[in-house]
């Protein structure tokens, strides 16, 4: 079975550019999350959907990025512009519904320079 | 909203020894607690969950605890081995609005040889 796909596993941009990351979940789950994972703040919710419907849109987080998710196949996540503390590992997970744990992708890392 | 506190950040075992990692969480209301190992540049692989609806389950060398009355879990990992180290993250879904997932800051297990 196909697992979570993130792309591209590694990012570099330069300030102020605009990158948009790429997540596949597994075919049929319909909860999707967004986290940012860094060593200071540990694992933070960007984004959650359920259905296709925006649930969560990580408050703090609202105004340089946004999560959307076109079809229960695809999502993606658009920083912009970015700044050097978005460098971080950006996970994506999705999962089948209650009590079914989060599968999680293998991560975006972005640098930010 | 749900805060999941991760009581040790770092454990050395000797391999064949038990590793325990212990967390808590503040909403009794939760029902849903996953475990997850994340090894170097990867991201979270799930490895065993419980439900409120009992106290102790087990896979193989993990055994998980819950005791709703402290709001405490924990992962026993039996026979410790060296592929065992890598860092362990436990949740809880919260069940006080839209069922995201909180998660502890993470415990680096370390296998000693």
């Amino acid at each position: 079975d196909a697992g979570v796909t993130q792309t591209p596993r590694h990012e570099v941009a330069e300030k102020g550019q605009t990158i948009i990351l790429k997540c596949e979940p597994v075919s049929g789950h319909n909860d999707l999350f967004w986290y940012r994972q860094t060593k200071i703040q540990g694992l933070e919710l960007l984004s959650y959907f359920r259905s296709k419907s925006l649930m969560e849109d990580g408050g703090a987080f609202k105004d340089r990025f946004k999560a959307e998710m076109l079809n229960s196949s695809f999502s993606t996540l658009k920083i912009q512009p970015t700044e050097p503390k978005d460098s971080a590992v950006y996970l994506c997970a999705s999962s089948a519904g209650h009590n079914q744990a989060p599968l999680f992708g293998e991560g975006t890392r972005l640098s930010v320079l | 909203g749900e805060k999941v506190e991760q009581h040790e950040s770092t454990l050395s075992v000797r391999e064949g020894d038990s590793a325990v990692i212990n967390c808590t969480y503040t909403d009794t209301a939760s029902s849903y607690f996953p475990w997850y190992k994340q090894e170097a540049g990867k991201g979270l692989h799930f490895v065993i969950d419980i439900r409120s609806n009992v106290d102790r389950k087990q896979s193989q060398r993990l055994i998980v605890l819950l005791d709703k009355k402290a709001k405490r879990f924990s992962l026993h990992i039996t026979a410790t081995q060296p592929e065992d180290s890598a860092i362990y993250f436990c949740a809880a879904r919260d069940n006080t609005g839209n069922y995201k997932y909180v998660f502890g800051a993470g415990t680096r297990l370390k296998v000693i040889a």
